[in-house]
C-alpha cells in the first residue's frame, strides 16, 4: 500500500449523515484520486485532483465533494445526497511528470469500507 | 471515450500451470495499460505497466503481460501458477493525453487450485 493511509478503515453513517474519508500520501505525488468499489463492478472514478487547489469530477461525481488544499491530503466527503453510499472507498496518487514506469502508476491506499446504517 | 473489457469473471488454473488472464481495450490514441492485483480488503498493488517499446512487459511476482496492437489485447500471464497467486486482477487503460486518471475493468477472480 506504500505511502498512502486512509482512515477510518471502517465507517458506519446514518441516513441523512455527511462523512468525510481521510486519504494522505507521503510520495510528493502532485495527482490524487478517489476510486469506489461495488461487487462485481471494478473501480469508478468519483473525484480526481492534478494539482492542488484544482480538482475535477469523474464519472460518478454526484453525492461527493472533495477539497485540495495541500498536496498530501485529498478528503472526500459522502453527502446525503449520495442515495446508495455503501461501498469500498480506495483513494490513489500518481507522479505526472516526464513518461518513465512511474509516470501516472497509481498507488492505492488500503481502503474505507463504508456501510450505511 | 477509453473503456477495459475483462472477459472472464473468474479463471479457475492448478497451482504449477500456465494462466492468462484476458484484457481487451478500446481507447483513441496511444494507450498506457496497466494491471493491478487486489488480495481481499486491501488496496490495489501495481503489477506493470506497458508504456511504449518492447511488447512483452515483464513485471512483480513473475507475471508478465503481451501487448498486441492490432487486437486490442493485454492479456496477463505467468508460466507457473502458485495458490498465493489466488486474488482479484484489474485492468486498467489511459491514453498518453488528456485526463491522466485510469478506466478499469470489472476485474476477474483467479483461482489456483493446490
Amino acid at each position: 500500500d506504500g505511502g498512502i493511509t486512509q482512515s477510518p478503515k471502517y465507517l458506519f453513517r446514518k441516513e441523512g449523515q455527511n462523512v468525510t474519508l481521510s486519504c494522505e500520501q507521503n510520495l510528493n505525488h502532485d495527482a490524487m484520486y478517489w476510486y469506489r468499489q461495488d461487487p462485481g463492478q471494478g473501480l469508478r472514478l468519483i473525484y480526481y485532483s492534478q494539482i492542488v487547489n484544482d480538482f475535477q469530477k469523474g464519472d460518478i461525481a454526484e453525492g461527493y465533494s472533495v477539497s485540495r488544499e495541500k498536496k498530501e491530503s485529498f478528503p472526500l466527503t459522502v453527502t446525503s445526497a449520495q442515495k446508495n453510499p455503501t461501498a469500498f472507498y480506495l483513494c490513489a496518487s500518481s507522479s505526472t511528470g516526464g513518461n518513465t514506469i512511474s509516470t501516472d502508476t497509481q498507488y492505492f491506499g488500503p481502503g474505507t469500507r463504508l456501510t450505511v446504517l | 471515450a477509453q473503456s477495459v473489457a475483462q472477459p472472464e469473471d473468474q479463471v479457475k488454473v492448478a497451482e504449477g500451470n500456465p494462466l492468462t488472464v484476458k484484457c481487451t481495450y478500446s481507447v483513441s490514441g496511444n494507450p498506457y495499460l496497466f494491471w493491478y492485483v487486489q488480495y481481499p480488503n486491501r488496496g490495489l498493488q501495481f503489477l506493470l505497466k506497458y508504456i511504449t517499446g518492447d511488447n512483452l512487459v515483464k513485471g512483480s511476482y513473475g507475471f508478465e503481460a503481451e501487448f498486441n496492437k492490432s487486437q486490442t489485447s493485454f492479456h496477463l500471464k505467468k508460466p507457473s501458477a502458485l495458490v498465493s497467486d489466488s486474488a482479484l486482477y484489474f485492468c486498467a487503460v489511459r491514453v498518453n493525453t488528456g485526463r491522466r486518471a485510469l478506466t478499469f475493468g470489472s476485474g476477474t477472480r483467479l483461482q489456483v487450485q493446490p
